[in-house]
């Protein structure tokens, strides 16, 4: 296992409504990454963070947001949800003198209903 | 734009046997590549990365990776396969070493060890 958790596990919403998932990096990793995992599907690159800053974004409307604290833990933001958001979202962290190895957690599923 | 191919969407090999699961990449600079895995209802684990140096790259679980720049390909690869090896395995490239570089990952591919 790896020392990154994610929380809630499971999750069910209603389209429209705004939902925030949270990650716990593995200590001493400074740059966490988010990522959405449809059934069948390999993970989609949401963002990432890097110290506090998002430094990178896939191609994901403004709706989903993030942010990364002093302790390099992490939350991802989704408004207005819709059904397509039904869909496993992990997050990783890593640490660049690492070679950028990513550690993931188990992932968040959220239902759309 | 970077990006990486899984052209099999699974691999079927009995226990015992070698196996091969097939990876190529497209990416502007020197290519980060790595392999992960991932279990039902788990995340992704970390199975093994090439930065540089030697092509043929040791990893978790008996796995190894060979890196061949020519063909832009980076097959995962074992000896002799475990019914436990079973899962789905993505291959995913980085653009780079910077803070910024960002990760993509391949389809996947589904690994069936056969008894």
């Amino acid at each position: 296992e790896t020392g990154v958790t994610q929380s809630p596990t499971h999750l069910i919403k209603t389209r429209g409504q705004q939902v925030t998932l949270r990650c716990s990096s593995q200590s001493g990793h400074n740059t966490v990454s988010w990522y959405q995992q449809a059934l069948g599907q390999g993970p989609q690159f949401i963002f990432q963070y890097y110290r506090e800053e998002e430094n990178g974004r896939g191609n994901f409307p403004p709706r989903f947001s993030g942010l990364q604290f002093p302790n390099y833990s992490s939350e991802l933001n989704v408004n207005a949800l819709e059904l397509d958001d039904s869909a496993l979202y992990l997050c990783a962290s890593s640490f660049e003198s690492s070679g950028y190895e990513q550690y993931f957690g188990p992932g968040t599923r959220l239902t759309v209903t | 734009a970077q990006s990486v191919a899984q052209p099999e969407d699974q691999v079927n090999v009995a226990e015992g046997n070698p196996l091969t699961v097939k990876c190529t990449y497209s990416v502007s600079g020197n290519p980060y590549l790595f392999w992960y895995v991932q279990y039902p209802n788990r995340g992704l684990q970390f199975l093994l990365k090439y930065i540089t140096g030697d092509n043929l790259v040791k990893g978790s679980y008996g796995f190894e990776a060979e890196f061949n720049k020519s063909q832009t390909s980076f097959h995962l690869k074992k000896p002799s396969a475990l019914v436990s090896d079973s899962a789905l395995y993505f291959c995913a490239v980085r653009d780079g070493p910077g803070s910024a570089s960002k990760i993509i990952f391949g389809s996947g591919t589904r690994l069936s060890i056969r008894p």
